[in-house]
């Protein structure tokens, strides 16, 4: 089957850097999404990547290795709007137009 | 700003109702999407169409259907509303499989 891994919940310090990863096993691979969820709101998109290395957009990076089917969304700076779900999503093989979900993992960060 | 809306934020309905969702997004987008989510299982794909009238089943389509006849506007529709139908539901509209932009959510109780 296919399914994506990422831990249920991660907690960091106000200010700190937190990882937040993701493996995927899917049956084709075209690229690895990253959303963020706040409590009672809808999924937001924050990055995409399709190639291996490293993508950076502000406070927030995304990395993606093909070769080891594993990814991972890196927030610097830590503030407390950053407290939310964050939910990887593989656009895999089957259907041209399907994401597959990670259950999200939920990031708690302390004053 | 992509606007995706959904009809009602909250909906408590009887069981064996016929329930109508209702979604519609303001960016000519080709893709639309139904989803529910609940706690733990991330998001999981009830429906989606790439095209008007065109639709195609997700991963746990049973109890559900759906209609496509304008491009801007994609229902969610229960046949006959069950208690594990009770769920939050995510419509959301894409350009490209890999951002995909979601509405607000609707939570549905079905008592």
């Amino acid at each position: 089957g296919q399914s994506l891994e990422q831990p249920s919940e991660v907690t960091a310090v106000e200010g700190a850097i937190v990882q937040i990863n993701c493996t995927y096993q899917t049956s084709g691979f075209y690229g690895l999404s990253w959303y963020q969820q706040h409590d009672g709101g809808a999924p937001t998109f924050l990055s995409y990547n399709a190639l291996d290395g490293l993508e950076e957009t502000g406070r927030f990076s995304s990395f993606l290795s093909r070769s080891d089917s594993y990814g991972y969304l890196l927030l610097q700076e830590l503030q407390m709007k950053d407290s939310a779900s964050y939910f990887c999503a593989v656009r895999g093989g089957g259907s041209n137009y399907q994401l597959i979900w990670g259950a999200g993992t939920k990031l708690i960060i302390k004053p | 700003d992509v606007k995706v809306t959904q009809s009602s934020r909250y909906l408590v309905k009887r069981t064996g109702e016929k329930v109508f969702l209702e979604c519609v997004q303001d960016m000519d987008h080709e893709n639309m999407f139904w989803y529910r989510q609940d706690p733990g299982l991330g998001l999981r794909l009830i429906y989606f169409s790439y095209d008007v009238k065109m639709k195609e089943k997700g991963d746990i389509p049973e109890g559900y259907s759906v209609s496509r006849e304008k491009k801007e506007r994609f229902s969610l529709i229960l046949e006959s509303a069950s208690t594990n139908q009770t769920s939050m539901y995510l419509c959301a509209s894409s350009a490209r499989v890999s951002e995909a932009f979601f509405g607000q959510g609707t939570r549905l109780t079905v008592v």
